[in-house]
């Protein structure tokens, strides 16, 4: 079974803190995701990875920064927490191929808050 | 850009069927997905139409028409562990984004 891993299921940071969110997958995916998740909004991608050291932005990346040093591990940065970045972050990964694309496998999310 | 839309909210009785409907507009499209999320769980992935047609597995079948920009989800045999978010995704322009729907809340009722 593939196994997504997120660092926190819970964290509460202040404003202005810079927080690290890691994700770890065992399946040596190629393509790693981070998604904030918020009511009504469904999920909307900040960052995506196709392979180590490179990185695309999604449809959000204002106010975050990634990291993908090796091929299992993606890390979400809040350089300076805000409180309109209190969400829930998923990390997901998937293989290449055009099946492959289309199925992601997600972690358990971490719920951020930041006071 | 891309933008889908499904309703956010369907209610169905035990044992019934239920379609989910998604409706898309984008350039460029590579297939589309569905989720179910179970409250306060991770998106679980259940099915992907690459072309036109059925693809189905078990209770769960999908369907999609590229004329039309439209799928669905359809729910056979509805059991109370179906009560989830389900989610529509779409991937288009580059290779690996997808785009995720709002997500519609099924409801299952005795």
């Amino acid at each position: 079974d593939v196994k997504v891993t997120q660092s926190s299921r819970y964290l509460v940071k202040r404003t202005g803190e810079k927080v690290f969110l890691e994700c770890v997958q065992d399946m040596d995916h190629e393509n790693m995701f981070w998604y904030r998740q918020d009511p009504g909004l469904g999920l909307r991608l900040i960052y995506f990875s196709y392979d180590v050291k490179m990185k695309e932005k999604g449809d959000i990346p204002e106010g975050y920064s990634v990291s993908r040093e090796k091929k299992e591990r993606f890390s979400l940065i809040l350089e300076s927490a805000s409180t309109n970045q209190t969400s829930m972050y998923l990390c997901a990964s998937s293989l290449s191929g055009s099946k492959g694309y289309n199925e992601q496998f997600f972690g358990p999310g971490t719920r951020l808050t930041v006071l | 850009g891309q933008s889908l839309e499904q309703p956010s909210e369907v209610t169905a009785v035990e044992g019934a069927i239920v379609q989910i409907n998604c409706t898309y507009q984008t350039s460029g499209f590579y297939g589309l997905s569905w989720y179910q999320q179970h409250d306060g769980g991770a998106p679980t992935f259940l099915s992907y139409n690459g072309l036109d047609g059925l693809e189905e597995t078990g209770r769960f079948s999908s369907f999609l028409s590229r004329s039309d920009s439209y799928g669905y989800l359809l729910l056979q045999e509805l059991q109370m562990k179906d009560s989830a978010s389900y989610f529509c995704a779409i991937r288009s322009g580059g290779y690996q984004k997808v785009t995720f729907g709002t997500g519609t809340k099924l409801q299952v009722i005795p």
